[in-house]
């Protein structure tokens, strides 16, 4: 089955505490993409890659970090969280960057105290 | 700049009601509009989509058609249904970097 796979679903953890929130697929997607969701504010952006070792800022990186070794793993680091970071975090991905549509994971719904 | 607004929500309506959300946007060039829609606990999933002006999306009895003179992508639904309660994004595809952006969300509330 087609799918990209979060992990964890759910996660509460403590400032400072650096964390890593595993993304992948299994389409051999070449775009992939972290996304976070906040009430009122819709979906935006933290980071995207267009292809492996290729990443770059979307509209929200502060605090985040991406890598891209392999093409199908995109996981999601928070160095250092702060509360301001407590979201819903989607992973997506695409078969490039043209309008295809994107596939989304479940979601990871963090929380930092 | 590229953005997109949609009707607030929540919106609540009883079954086989029609339902119309309301999307308006704004870019530069000829963007791809899209409907996205996410059940409880799940992620996004492409509900419809319109890659050009006069193109109608059209699925599950959901359709929306590109404006490009009013610069909409309304959603609409004859008779909506309990398993139709979600919430529903309305996203614009821009080339640069291949970024998908979108509206705030609408719930919808469908009572039997």
């Amino acid at each position: 089955e087609a799918q990209v796979t979060q992990n964890p679903r759910y996660l509460i953890t403590v400032t400072g505490k650096k964390l890593t929130v595993t993304c992948s697929q299994n389409m051999n997607h070449e775009y992939m993409s972290w996304y976070r969701q906040d009430p009122g504010l819709g979906l935006r952006q933290i980071y995207y890659s267009m292809n492996v070792e290729v990443t770059d800022k979307g509209d929200v990186p502060e605090g985040y970090k991406v890598s891209r070794k392999e093409k199908r793993n995109f996981p999601l680091i928070l160095e250092s969280p702060s509360p301001n970071q407590t979201s819903l975090y989607f992973c997506a991905s695409r078969r490039g960057p043209n309008n295809s549509p994107l596939h989304f994971g479940n979601g990871t719904r963090l929380t930092v105290t | 700049g590229n953005s997109v607004t949609q009707m607030e929500g929540p919106v609540t309506l009883s079954e086989e009601a029609f339902l119309t959300i309301n999307c308006t946007y704004t870019a530069t060039g000829y963007p791809s509009l899209f409907w996205y829609v996410q059940y409880p606990g799940e992620g996004l999933q492409l509900l419809l989509k319109a890659t050009k002006a006069d193109d109608k999306g059209s699925n599950k009895g959901f359709e929306a058609t590109y404006r490009k003179e009013t610069t909409s992508f309304h959603l609409e639904k004859g008779s909506v249904q309990v398993s139709d309660s979600a919430v529903y994004f309305c996203a614009l595809h821009v080339n640069q970097g291949g970024k998908l952006i979108f509206g705030q969300g609408t719930e919808l509330s469908v009572k039997p």
